[in-house]
């Protein structure tokens, strides 16, 4: 069973636009969420996180929501750019602070394309 | 600095084979995971290694193992290959007791199983 969903595989965005990826998860002891960039052949490279004690965490172009009743967190970036197309992963961990903390949980991934 | 090596890049291996990939972290960083990305599954942990020692295991069968070796660098065996074992295998390195964000990831390598 997935612990960490994203539920479109897919999205096209025109420049511009927002750009807007969505990720569920079901495990409720997930106190730090995480977006990682990935372009093919290389590795995944970490883009922003956010604490399960905040709502929203932002960094230039790129802010994530957290809705912990809903067990919803989402990535905006605006404006979008063509460089942005990639799969972003989101993942989720537990205690992340201290310790062992290899243990991410990731979705499957969202491809996004950004139209010129 | 350099980033996160992996060797080989590329591997083509039968059914029944055994493989072994390498990891080489970042300069001062002792913990190193790996991780299965595979169209079907996304990214999955399969273990992490620190001081030489396992200190996570994922969901994986038995057939998949690794070791760390004093410098830090790390290797993973998967033994008996079945062909679903035909993924992308990363490898991340970071300081031990910091945030999974301070991971960093290395370009992987990709096993093709016929």
């Amino acid at each position: 069973d997935q612990q960490v969903k994203q539920n479109s595989p897919s999205l096209s965005v025109q420049e511009g636009r927002i750009s807007i990826l969505n990720c569920d998860y079901t495990n409720s002891m997930f106190d730090y969420f995480l977006w990682y960039k990935k372009y093919p052949a290389e590795g995944p490279t970490f883009l922003i996180s956010i604490s399960s004690i905040k709502d929203k965490n932002e960094d230039g172009r790129f802010t994530v929501f957290l809705n912990k009743s809903a067990k919803h967190l989402s990535l905006h970036i605006v404006p979008s750019q063509p460089g942005d197309s990639a799969v972003y992963f989101c993942a989720a961990t537990t205690g992340n602070y201290g310790g062992s903390q290899g243990n991410l949980i990731f979705g499957k991934g969202t491809k996004l394309s950004v139209k010129p | 600095k350099a980033g996160v090596t992996q060797t080989p890049r590329y591997l083509i291996k039968t059914r029944g084979q055994q493989v072994t990939l390498s990891c080489s972290p970042i300069s001062g960083h002792r913990s190193v995971s790996w991780y299965q990305q595979t169209p079907g599954q996304g990214l999955q942990f399969l273990f992490e290694y620190f001081s030489e020692t396992q200190r996570n295991k994922g969901n994986f069968p038995g057939r998949f193992s690794g070791r760390q070796f004093s410098n830090s660098r790390s290797e993973m065996n998967v033994s008996t290959l079945e062909l679903g074992d035909s993924a992308l295998y990363l490898c991340a390195s970071k300081v031990v007791g910091l945030a999974a964000d301070t991971q960093y990831f290395g370009p992987g390598t990709r096993l093709t199983v016929l």
